[in-house]
């Protein structure tokens, strides 16, 4: 079946520029999480929806990423204001939400993000 | 939150096992570790994982010591495809079943 799909593979913004990716998780899975990963690093975790509610945002690095999940579907991750600091791979993971500890995350092939 | 700590690098020959290391001797009674591993310029893909028994898949096999303080991930017949980078993960409760990644093992299959 179709995977975590995320669009764009790539994206290119000027500082300053506010960016929206998109994530699309498996059909029928409940939760859906967002990570930051920077060049040579592990990713880190950002936000996590359970549905269409955001049940932890505790990763976010700062008030100009947002991210919402309004059907309980697709989710967008919005970056305001673009920074370089910013530039990274940002990965999008869904789970059945079915089980708890066990739960097992899927990945989406991530969107690579450039801030010039 | 428990933590891993696993080699920075390894490398073996193709065709033979490779055995990746992990320490989680923090890891609490209902914890389980998963193992991901990340090829070049993908998202990590899921490989395996296990609660205190040893599991099997089409993958790899997982083998979780009796104290469950450190486990072993196996790739019996390792390819040049299997280079990756790969993940240890203790999945902890931390407002959310977030993944705690480290810095993992990269594995470099030798040709």
């Amino acid at each position: 079946g179709a995977g975590v799909s995320q669009s764009p593979r790539y994206k290119v913004a000027k500082r300053g520029q506010d960016v929206a990716l998109r994530c699309d998780p498996i059909s029928g899975h409940v939760s859906l999480f967002w990570y930051q990963q920077a060049l040579g690093q592990g990713p880190e975790f950002l936000t996590y929806f359970q549905n269409e509610a955001q049940l932890d945002k505790s990763g976010l690095p700062s008030d100009r990423f947002f991210a919402e999940r309004p059907e309980g579907s697709v989710s967008t991750l919005k970056i305001q204001r673009t920074q370089q600091e910013d530039s990274a791979v940002y990965l999008c993971a869904s789970s059945s939400g079915l089980a708890g500890r066990a739960d097992t995350q899927y990945f989406g092939p991530g969107t690579r993000l450039t801030v010039l | 939150d428990a933590k891993t700590t696993q080699p920075t690098s390894m490398d073996c020959a193709e065709g033979r096992a490779a055995n990746l290391p992990c320490n989680h001797s923090t890891i609490s009674g209902n914890e389980y570790v998963y193992w991901y591993r990340q090829i070049h310029s993908q998202g990590p893909q899921y490989i395996i994982h296990g609660l205190k028994n040893n599991e099997t898949n089409e993958m790899a096999s997982l083998i979780i010591t009796e104290d469950r303080k450190s486990s072993t991930l196996i790739l019996p017949h390792a390819t040049l495809r299997d280079t990756a980078v790969y993940y240890c993960i203790v999945s902890s409760w931390a407002g959310s079943y977030q993944l705690t990644f480290g810095k993992g093992t990269k594995l470099s299959v030798i040709p």
